[in-house]
């Protein structure tokens, strides 16, 4: 079946660096990928969708210069963290729309940011 | 914006109990879906219903829609402790090709 890979899995940075997140999709194109971000005990939140070619586009209340996403392939889209602090610390997640799949949807596995 | 609800937030049951989540949500839909997470981890998938499905199953899981009322709920039957995870509802927010989740269930079920 389809499968999203998500790298790293788990990265500690230090505040005011950059953390950038890599979502593949290895057996299909995907021209649509998603980020959302996941808090403690909460809820997954939409952040962006990530279209091929373009610009992405950003949830209300996201900050696009802050979180900066790059589609440049169907098989490729990032997600950097910039200048990062202790509050960005969470779980993130990428998904790929796949419209092969029974469901639509494809996740990768999550990358755990902690900022120190 | 989140698109749903779910309740109960936390649910504890025995091993061999059942247990039964719900969510709500707000817009039209094509279709809704269930994912597991266990804690730490990514998601996976557990079930989809079409919006002109009243009702489906797979192994212990039955998964009931009710468009006019905008829920659905989740039943797992003879729960065992490796189902203690979170629980989220998901659906297809429309035509916009989001996957909009619920609050999600936090299960545990003791053995």
């Amino acid at each position: 079946g389809a499968v999203v890979s998500q790298h790293p899995s788990r990265v500690i940075c230090k505040s005011g660096t950059s953390v950038k997140i890599e979502c593949r999709s290895l057996d299909f194109q995907a021209t649509t990928m998603f980020w959302y971000r996941q808090f403690p005990k909460q809820s997954l939140m939409l952040m962006a969708t990530s279209n091929e070619g373009s610009k992405a586009t950003y949830e209300q209340g996201v900050e696009k210069d802050k979180f900066l996403i790059n589609h440049a392939s169907l098989t490729l889209s990032t997600l950097t963290v910039t200048s990062a602090h202790p509050e960005d610390s969470s779980f993130y997640i990428c998904s790929a729309s796949d419209r092969a799949s029974n469901y639509g949807y494809t996740f990768g596995s999550g990358t755990r940011l902690t900022v120190v | 914006s989140q698109q749903g609800e779910e309740d109960p937030q936390a649910l504890s049951i025995q091993e061999g109990e059942n247990a039964t989540m719900n969510c709500s949500y707000k817009t039209s839909i094509n279709n809704l879906q269930w994912y597991r997470q266990n804690s730490g981890r990514g998601l996976v998938h557990l079930i989809l219903i079409r919006s002109n499905e009243r009702e489906k199953h797979s192994g212990r899981l039955r998964v009931t829609l009710d468009t006019s009322k905008k829920s659905s709920s989740l039943l797992i039957t003879a729960s065992r402790a490796a189902d203690t995870a979170s629980y989220f509802c998901a659906t297809d927010a429309g035509n916009t090709g989001k996957l909009i989740f619920g609050q999600g269930t936090t299960l545990q079920v003791k053995p």
